[in-house]
């Protein structure tokens, strides 16, 4: 079972759209991570978190950790923001331990 | 903003060579990680570094693989006998104490034939 698990796999938007993706996890965290990934390859994190809620611009991640979950939301969804979303926990100065991603398409 | 650069962006080698992937981790960086994604699956933790040694090496991260800071500010991956599973997405990210965030580089992709 993996230790960090995502819904949904796949996810399609028209613009304009609220978008949550959600993350689950199985073992204890110092913090959670939102990372997206381009369609090149690269990793850029977004958020880090360990309790309550974090926005930035049109994306807001919040944590319940007494249940062990995390939601990312896009609000008025853009074109721009197709990319695989990737949910990543951490243990202290620990390796991160990464979802497999929610892969958004947002069409015009 | 600072960024982690890693050289090259592709490298295509030949099954049996040796392969080094540079880093150049954030120059205040303490915590130097690498991970690597194998097409269509989720990032894999190879091995973390810190105070000039390894920290933690996943059982991937196996005596064909060593790391290095040879110089203060580079920070090398070497495969010495690649193998056709050896095909990925390298990242190198690093982290200033671990626990606040962690930078990652634009990845090298890696194929071996």
């Amino acid at each position: 079972k993996n230790e960090v698990e995502q819904s949904p796999q796949n996810l399609t938007a028209q613009e304009g759209e609220f978008i949550t993706i959600n993350c689950s996890y199985s073992v204890g965290i110092s913090a959670l991570h939102w990372l997206q990934q381009h369609p090149g390859g690269g990793i850029v994190s977004l958020f880090m978190l360990s309790s309550g809620k974090k926005k930035h611009g049109r994306l807001i991640a919040t944590i319940n950790i007494q249940e062990k979950h995390s939601s990312l939301h896009i609000t008025a969804s853009h074109p721009r923001d197709s990319a695989v979303y990737i949910c990543a926990v951490s243990r202290n100065t620990d390796k991160l331990i990464f979802g497999t991603g929610t892969r958004l398409q947002v069409f015009p | 903003e600072p960024e982690v650069t890693q050289t090259p962006s592709h490298q295509v080698t030949q099954m049996g060579q040796e392969v080094i992937l540079r880093c150049v981790p954030i120059s205040n960086h303490l915590y130097f990680y690498w991970y690597r994604q194998i097409l269509g699956q989720k990032v894999e933790f190879l091995v973390s570094f810190y105070n000039n040694e390894i920290s933690e090496k996943s059982e991937i991260f196996d005596d064909q693989f060593s790391v290095e800071r040879p110089d203060g500010s580079n920070f090398t991956l070497k495969i010495r006998s690649t193998k056709l599973e050896d095909s990925a997405m390298y990242f190198c990210a690093s982290s200033a104490t671990g626990n606040n965030g962690y930078t990652f580089g634009s990845g090298t992709r890696l194929t071996v034939v």
